[in-house]
């Protein structure tokens, strides 16, 4: 069936250099993607979101990428914190498929070392 | 804070119970979504109501159910519960019915003892 994923389960990085996120989705009907944050013992927290007519989305020290040729998206974090620790999840959905919520990636745990 | 509560925050309970988890969404939101995130699964979307009405289904089991009040909360009604059960569980909210943001909640974590 069509699914979200994610390439790695933990990434590692120092604090202070970037950071970069990545999913594969399999649904090349999707149009909107988000990413979310989930520190430990809270919901998940909106990032991002790209639709699918663009391909490049900058927020604050954030930036999501996305390729639809190759159905990939990522998440780049710049000049990591540690306040940046956390589980990241893509999502995705398809507006034309109905409201049937966002189908999450299994999440990538980024642990930022001192 | 996303504006989304859920009580309670921590419920156990044995095995062939019933629970019922609450939701308010963010005051405007018409749109209440409830997902289950256990740590195999991760957050599997199991159902979503949009003004009163059921809009879409996804995993939710047959011992599980769910409805929206016209004062917009929801409950999540989980019966017959089984040691896998044991997961969080959020709700999520969203001005539309459809494609965009949704806010979580903090999650009610649900273990079956």
């Amino acid at each position: 069936g069509e699914s979200v994923g994610l390439h790695l389960p933990t990434l590692s990085v120092q604090e202070g250099d970037n950071s970069i996120i990545n999913c594969a989705y399999s649904n090349s009907a999707s149009d909107y993607f988000i990413w979310y944050k989930q520190e430990s013992g809270k919901g998940p927290q909106f990032i991002i979101d790209i639709r699918s007519n663009m391909d490049k989305r900058q927020g604050q020290r954030v930036t999501v990428l996305l390729n639809k040729t190759v159905k990939h998206l990522s998440l780049q974090i710049a000049a990591t914190q540690p306040g940046d620790s956390a589980v990241y999840f893509c999502a995705e959905s398809y507006s034309g498929g109905g409201a049937d919520g966002l189908t999450f990636g299994k999440g990538t745990h980024l642990i930022i070392q001192p | 804070d996303s504006g989304v509560t859920q009580t309670p925050k921590h419920l156990i309970t044995a095995t062939g119970q019933r629970v019922t988890l609450r939701c308010s969404p963010r005051s405007g939101d018409l749109s209440v979504y409830w997902y289950q995130q256990s740590l195999d699964q991760g957050l599997q979307f199991l159902i979503q109501y949009y003004n009163g009405e059921e809009r879409a289904k996804g995993n939710i089991l047959e011992r599980f159910s769910a409805q929206q009040f016209p004062d917009l909360h929801s409950e999540l009604n989980l019966s017959s519960l089984e040691l896998g059960d044991s997961a969080l569980y959020f709700c999520a909210s969203s001005t539309t019915g459809y494609t965009g943001e949704l806010f979580f909640g903090e999650g009610s974590r649900l273990t079956v003892l």
